[in-house]
């Protein structure tokens, strides 16, 4: 029954590497979100999609490239991975009002 | 642009204990407010959240925030923490009108309370 479900759960991987990472929803959310979390915990916003399109994009490199299928599902690709991508990524979705956001369970990726 | 403030860095207390977490946010127009609490290897819970109406807001598991518009605050409060509320906690904020859906973390306080 969970709501907001992301894969992998962990991911350690090499520098130079391209890899994705994966999250759905069940809410019937009509808005999801991916949000970086530093080794200092520090939580900011990514990227942002209403109905498949982007609204939100913060000034985040080209490497990141998210994409949604459909309402359900927002995946996020990163290309020629690099020691400072090291972090917990967490997806979290919302009505469309974008209150009250409901996270997953996070990602943490290494990058060696 | 919005921005939260959240003074603490490390608070340590021990169980029964009352506590306050300090949150200022900055912005112009009308916001929403919210604490998140993330406990150790786990994901962000919603706490409690204000939109409208009686500043004192009630949350989950014995929570409590202030809003108060003049001061750019909304404090959390607990009158008793217990060991299981150790965990990092998070106060953000949201222009409450418009198409706006970005929420702005403050970069969180950890609690740890000592048994």
């Amino acid at each position: 029954d969970t709501a907001v479900s992301q894969t992998p759960k962990y991911l350690v991987t090499q520098m130079g590497n391209d890899k994705s990472i994966k999250c759905e929803q069940n809410l019937g959310h009509d808005t999801m979100y991916w949000y970086k979390q530093d080794s200092k915990k520090f939580l900011k916003i990514m990227f942002s999609y209403n109905n498949k399109e982007l609204i939100i994009n913060e000034t985040v490199p080209n490497r990141f490239s998210p994409k949604s299928p459909d309402k359900a599902h927002l995946n996020l690709h990163i290309n020629s991975l690099e020691l400072g991508d090291s972090a917990v990524y967490f997806c979290a979705s919302s009505q469309s009002n974008g209150n009250e956001q409901f996270f997953g369970p996070g990602t943490r990726l290494t990058v060696l | 642009a919005q921005s939260v403030s959240q003074h603490n860095h490390h608070v340590i207390l021990s169980e029964a204990a009352s506590l306050e977490l300090g949150c200022n946010y900055s912005y112009g127009g009308t916001v929403n407010l919210f604490w998140y609490v993330q406990y150790p290897g786990q994901h962000l819970q919603l706490l409690l959240k204000y939109f409208s109406g009686d500043p004192l807001v009630k949350g989950i598991k014995g929570f409590e925030a202030e809003f108060i518009k003049s001061k750019f605050s909304f404090n959390l409060r607990k009158p008793s923490v217990q060991w299981s509320d150790t965990a990092e906690y998070f106060c953000a904020v949201k222009n409450s009108g418009g198409s706006n859906y970005k929420l702005t973390f403050g970069k969180g306080t950890l609690l740890t309370v000592n048994p």
